[in-house]
């Protein structure tokens, strides 16, 4: 069975940072790739960032560019999320999404983890 | 703010069917990227409904059934049952941004 489990999250003060992390299991993790999707309060789902199975090509949303570092550990079937400057928009809760398809515009987001809160405030 | 537009909602009575539209642009649903299509529940991970454009994963009910054309993508549900009330997303890639973009998101409710 697939599983993806996050941690990482918590309150954190405008301009400082985080790191989630999510942990995968049940699949090849390293021939997949793997993203990022969050969804603030009262909100709808909003695309974070992609890392393609290579660990090479990265995809960032505008509103994290910059800002937020997308990465992977292959040995140990990890995926993480470096967030700096984090600003109080960024409150969200943060889902890990295992993705599948082909070409990377027919990528789709097809196994998710429970998500993990990142409140950012003073 | 998402560039595929959907309805804030739709609603329907037990049996019914009911359609969710999600209205894109030729730098996504029209650049023939492919459109997905999600469940979520408040408080639950996402789960995939629809891949593909029309392809239903192992486990979800033939009740769900998904179109797409031109620059526009729909999600019709047939027999709605009460455990169909949930928010629903449309996602695709948009080739302008290099971004992968969900839709605004629909809220159905079964009456």
């Amino acid at each position: 069975e697939v599983q993806l489990l996050e941690s990482g999250g918590g309150l954190v003060q405008p301009g400082g940072s985080l790191r989630l992390s999510c942990a995968a299991s049940g699949f090849s993790f390293r021939n997949f790739a793997m993203g990022w999707v969050r969804q603030a309060p009262g909100r709808g789902l909003e695309w974070v960032s992609s890392l393609h199975d290579d660990g090479v090509a990265t995809f960032y949303a505008d509103s994290v560019k910059g800002r937020f570092t997308i990465s992977r550990d292959n040995s140990k079937n990890t995926l993480h999320l470096q967030m700096s400057s984090l600003r109080a928009e960024d409150t969200a809760m943060y889902y890990c999404a295992k993705m599948a398809g082909h070409p990377t515009r027919n990528y789709y987001f097809d196994t998710w983890g429970q998500g993990i809160l990142v409140s950012v405030s003073s | 703010q998402s560039v595929l537009t959907q309805p804030p909602s739709v609603s329907g009575a037990p049996g019914q069917r009911v359609t969710v539209s999600c209205t894109g642009s030729r730098s996504n649903i029209g650049a023939d990227s492919d459109v997905h299509w999600y469940q979520h529940l408040p408080g639950t991970a996402p789960k995939l409904l629809i891949y593909g454009n029309n392809i239903r994963p192992s486990g979800v009910p033939d009740r769900f059934s998904a179109s797409k054309s031109g620059t526009s993508a729909s999600l019709a549900i047939t027999g709605l049952q009460t455990e169909d009330e949930a928010d629903y997303y449309c996602q695709s890639f948009d080739t302008s941004l290099s971004a992968f973009v969900f839709g605004t998101g629909t809220t159905v409710i079964v009456l």
